[in-house]
């Protein structure tokens, strides 16, 4: 089975500190990606990487940003945090190779900006 | 600008009832259409996915359909349970090799016994 993991289930940070959320996938997937999910607002997109180095910007990427240093891991970064990023930090991955486009979750950060 | 909608945003049923729920999309260039359950507090657990190709997936008591000329997928749930209570969410992706998904807001499901 496809297992995505978050280094963090919850966790409270103050305004302006820099925050680290760590993502890991363990079936050597291509593709990886930084969503955040609100309330009234579904799923949006910050980040996505497709391959180590590469990223691309998503959505709302104000605020963020990612490092992909190696291929297993999509590391998303909040420079300073603010209030407004208190919210749900879902990570997925999917494949080059098919079923294409399979997008597998890990299960949340929880962050809480203070 | 592909858009999905997910009707209704929220649903009550009894135990029992076998339930229909829908995802709208407005670009039929699909190339697959996935969709997810999530538990509050939880991340997304993919459930069925089904390519272009194909008009139908099933598993378990959960069967997707999918009907690109209207722009239609549906997933029918069976004999509904208390534990089938959660979100459903429907992800489309666009054919031509973008990575991208674009997800419905979901249809909050709960099962009452």
């Amino acid at each position: 089975d496809v297992k995505v993991t978050q280094s963090s289930r919850y966790l409270v940070k103050r305004t302006g500190e820099k925050v680290f959320l760590e993502c890991v996938q363990d079936m050597d997937h291509e593709n990886m990606f930084w969503y955040r999910q609100d309330p009234g607002l579904g799923l949006r997109l910050i980040y996505f990487s497709y391959d180590v180095k590469m990223k691309e910007k998503g959505d709302i990427p104000e605020g963020y940003s990612v490092s992909r240093e190696k291929k297993e891991r999509f590391s998303l970064i909040l420079e300073s945090a603010s209030t407004n990023q208190t919210s749900m930090y879902l990570c997925a991955s999917s494949s080059d190779r098919l079923p294409y486009n399979e997008q597998f979750f890990g299960p949340g950060t929880r962050l809480t900006v203070l | 600008k592909q858009e999905v909608t997910q009707i209704p945003a929220a649903l009550s049923v009894p135990e029992g009832e076998n339930l229909v729920l829908n995802c709208s999309f407005t670009d039929s260039a699909i190339y697959n259409l996935q969709w997810f359950r999530q538990d509050p507090g939880k991340g997304l657990t993919s459930l069925l996915l089904i390519q272009s190709s194909q008009r139908e997936q099933t598993s378990g008591r959960l069967n997707a359909s999918l009907d690109k000329s209207s722009g239609r997928s549906t997933l029918y749930i069976a004999a509904s349970q208390p534990g089938d209570s959660a979100t459903y969410l429907c992800a489309v992706s666009r054919s031509g090799g973008s990575y991208i998904p674009t997800f419905g807001r979901g249809t909050s499901l709960i099962v009452h016994p």
